[in-house]
C-alpha cells in the first residue's frame, strides 16, 4: 500500500482556518486520496475525497498538489467540535479496499 | 436513516476466553468491515465482508474470523483472547458500487482482556 506522512499533532485557534498536510510521495495515477476523522470517543467519520482536482464540500477542503505527491485539508474556520485526529487514506480506484490508516494528525483547537 | 451500530459499548473477558462482538449495518448497505484500534494507534483492517462471503483480510490470525447475516448485520469472533487484544473494535458498513464506498463507522466496542 502506498504510504502517507502526517504530522503527529498541530494546534489551532478557534475560529480560523487549519491548513493540514499529508505527503504521499509513492502515490499511484489511481488512488484517490482520502480523510477521514475521529472525534473523541467514536469512530472515524468520512471528510472528504479527491483524485486530481480540489474539492470543497460542507465540512472541508482538499487541496491536491500538480504533482499528486502532497494534499492539505483545510478547514475553514474552526470550532471546538473539530478537535479530532485526522487520517489522511490512499485507496485504489475500485473503492472495495480496506482503509489503511496511519497515526494520523491530532488537531487541537484552542479557544 | 439508521446509523451503523455495535454491541456491547464495553466488554471485559480474562485471557483464553471468546468474545462475539455485532455491528447492525447502514440501511441499504451490503459491506461490513471490521477494524482493531489499540490506544493511540489507527484502526487496523481486519477483514470485510460482502454479501455474507469473506472478502479481503489484514494480517489476524484465525482465531480473528466473523460472519455476515442476510440482514447484513455482522459478528467478529475472538478466541482463545489474548492480552495483546485489549483494544476498540470498529465495525464498519459501506455499500459496494465497483467503483467508491465511503465506509460509515460505528463507535465501537471497547474489549479488555485481562
Amino acid at each position: 500500500d502506498a504510504k502517507t506522512t502526517q504530522p503527529n499533532s498541530m494546534e489551532s485557534n478557534e475560529e480560523e482556518p487549519v491548513h493540514l498536510p499529508c505527503n504521499h510521495s509513492t502515490i499511484s495515477g489511481t488512488d484517490y486520496i482520502h480523510w477521514y476523522r475521529q472525534l473523541p470517543s467514536q469512530g472515524p467519520e468520512y471528510v472528504i475525497h479527491g483524485l486530481t482536482s480540489n474539492v470543497n464540500n460542507r465540512m472541508a477542503s482538499l487541496a491536491i498538489a500538480e504533482d499528486r505527491k502532497s494534499s492539505t485539508l483545510i478547514l475553514h474556520r474552526a470550532t471546538l467540535r473539530d478537535a479530532a485526529v485526522y487520517y489522511c487514506i490512499l485507496r485504489g480506484l475500485f473503492g472495495n479496499e480496506k482503509l489503511t490508516f496511519g497515526t494520523g494528525t491530532r488537531l487541537t483547537i484552542i479557544p | 436513516e439508521t446509523g451503523v451500530t455495535q454491541s456491547p459499548t464495553h466488554l471485559i473477558k480474562t485471557r483464553g476466553q471468546q468474545v462475539t462482538l455485532r455491528c447492525s449495518s447502514q440501511s441499504g448497505h451490503n459491506t461490513v468491515s471490521w477494524y482493531q484500534q489499540a490506544l493511540g494507534q489507527g484502526p487496523q483492517f481486519i477483514f470485510q465482508y460482502y454479501r455474507e462471503e469473506e472478502n479481503g483480510r489484514g494480517n489476524f490470525p484465525p482465531r480473528f474470523s466473523g460472519l455476515q447475516f442476510p440482514n447484513y448485520s455482522s459478528e467478529l469472533n475472538v478466541n482463545a483472547l489474548e492480552l495483546d487484544d485489549s483494544a476498540l473494535y470498529l465495525c464498519a458498513s459501506s455499500y459496494l458500487q465497483g467503483r467508491y464506498n465511503e465506509q460509515f463507522f460505528g463507535p465501537g466496542t471497547r474489549l479488555t482482556v485481562l
